[in-house]
């Protein structure tokens, strides 16, 4: 079975300050890993994803993630938040083996930038 | 949310009635998804399909039926209303493994079950 866990519902972080919003994974094979933002009354949107190679995956709008395969984690980061980036944010995992290509979502961080 | 078209976008039904969300897409994927999004439960999965005709059950399937007739239209059915599934439904798609871009999601459909 495969889980993320996103262990803080809400971040508040002032404009122009680095952020990050955590994700914790568990697969039992080789993890494919994906932030997607949701803005309200949207759909969900892709942001970056990491499948091998480098630990640090660039995304859009200048977001980041690093993959620690011994934390398992998969945190989310930006140098400087904008106020536009107050959104929901979702962590989803793989198994590279799952033949379905189902991802599993974790239960969201909502950001919160304020000016 | 390019690609995907879900229908309606909000809807209000009564308890023990039946409803049908539609979701259309135009990306050509093989793999089509349903989840519902509840607050503190993320999205969980109801039903998948894999091709024309073939889908298979996720997390959350009870009360829930699936149809995929074409490989752009992927119908989720309620086949009686009951409040627990007032919840807002997304839609997802996704080619085959090994290509590993992740989902296409639709706007998404705000059902009220009353």
């Amino acid at each position: 079975a495969q889980s993320v866990a996103q262990p803080e519902d809400q971040v508040n972080v002032a404009e122009g300050n680095p952020l990050t919003v955590k994700c914790t994974y568990s697969v039992s094979g080789n993890p494919y890993l994906f932030w997607y933002v949701q803005y309200p009354n949207r759909g969900l949107q892709f942001l970056l994803k990491y499948i091998t190679g480098d630990n640090l995956v660039k995304g859009s709008y200048g977001f980041e993630a690093e993959f620690n395969k011994s934390q398992t984690s998969f945190h989310l980061k930006k140098p400087s938040a904008l106020v536009s980036d107050s959104a929901l944010y979702f962590c989803a995992v793989r198994d590279g083996g799952n033949a379905g290509n189902m991802l599993t979502f974790g239960g969201g961080t909502r950001l919160m930038v304020k000016p | 949310d390019a690609g995907i078209t879900q229908s309606p976008r909000h809807k209000v039904t009564e308890t023990g009635t039946p409803v049908t969300l539609r979701c259309h897409q135009t990306e050509n994927h093989r793999y089509m998804y349903w989840y519902r999004q509840d607050p503190g439960h993320g999205l969980r999965l109801i039903h998948y399909s894999y091709g024309v005709k073939d889908t298979d059950k996720g997390e959350v399937s009870d009360g829930y039926s699936v149809s995929r007739s074409k490989t752009e239209d992927f119908l989720l059915t309620l086949e009686s209303a009951t409040s627990s599934q007032t919840s807002v439904y997304f839609c997802a798609s996704s080619g085959p493994p090994p290509r590993d871009y992740g989902y296409t999601f639709g706007s998404g459909t705000r059902l009220t079950v009353v």
